[in-house]
């Protein structure tokens, strides 16, 4: 089954920073989705990019996908203590679910 | 506003006692899912439906009941909860179906003692 994994677990950087997460999965997409959550709170949608893209970019956010490879990477440029949470990659691969991977934890301190 | 609403935010219950988690999307949505999140696991699909009176098994049904009786209602139902089913629970829907970005709701706190 379609298995997702957010490298790394958990990330700790320092305001101005870039950051980097990494999602990798096993078996070909339609599409993968970013989503943040903030603690406990619902999930919000950040950026979708389908698997004929290879990158796109949200204000500072940007996604790369690498379909031969298997993975994707959100950057967040210029981080700021607001982006503390939980970033979750999820992967659409047809009539199966959506899989979420396990987050990456963000924290951005001031 | 547009958005996915959850009763109750936050429930403590004892086990075997029937409860209902209510979902309401207020944007004519046809897909609607129920998500439940462990520390570890993850987000697990439970149920989910393509339209009125279609619904189907996610990764996780055991446990749960769903119905889509109207189009904008999803509600979660416990017949017999057990502890195993202490969780967050979120409710989603997207315009379609699920390969399109998912609208959260604000999730519900289960305790089942």
């Amino acid at each position: 089954s379609q298995q997702g994994e957010e490298d790394p677990q958990a990330l700790s950087i320092q305001e101005g920073e870039n950051a980097t997460m990494n999602c990798s999965y096993k078996t070909s997409i339609n599409n993968l989705q970013w989503y943040r959550q903030n603690s406990g709170r619902g999930l919000v949608h950040l950026i979708l990019i389908r698997s004929n893209e290879r990158e796109k970019h949200s204000g500072r956010l940007r996604v790369t996908l690498d379909t031969s490879k298997k993975s994707s990477s959100l950057l967040i440029t210029a981080s700021r203590a607001a982006d503390t949470a939980s970033y979750f990659c999820a992967m659409n691969s047809g009539y199966s679910t959506l899989t979420f991977g396990k987050g990456t934890m963000l924290l951005v301190s001031p | 506003e547009a958005q996915v609403t959850q009763n109750p935010r936050y429930l403590i219950t004892v086990t075997g006692k029937k409860l209902t988690v209510t979902c309401s999307q207020n944007m004519n949505h046809e897909y609607m899912s129920w998500y439940r999140q462990d520390p570890g696991l993850g987000l697990r699909q439970i149920y989910y439906s393509m339209n009125v009176e279609v619904t189907d098994k996610g990764d996780v049904p055991e446990g749960y009941k769903v119905s889509r009786k109207e189009k904008r209602n999803f509600p979660l139902i416990l017949e017999s909860p057990s502890p195993n089913q202490t969780s967050l629970y979120f409710c989603a829907s997207s315009p379609r179906d699920r390969g399109e970005t998912q609208y959260f709701g604000p999730g519900t706190r289960l305790l089942v003692l």
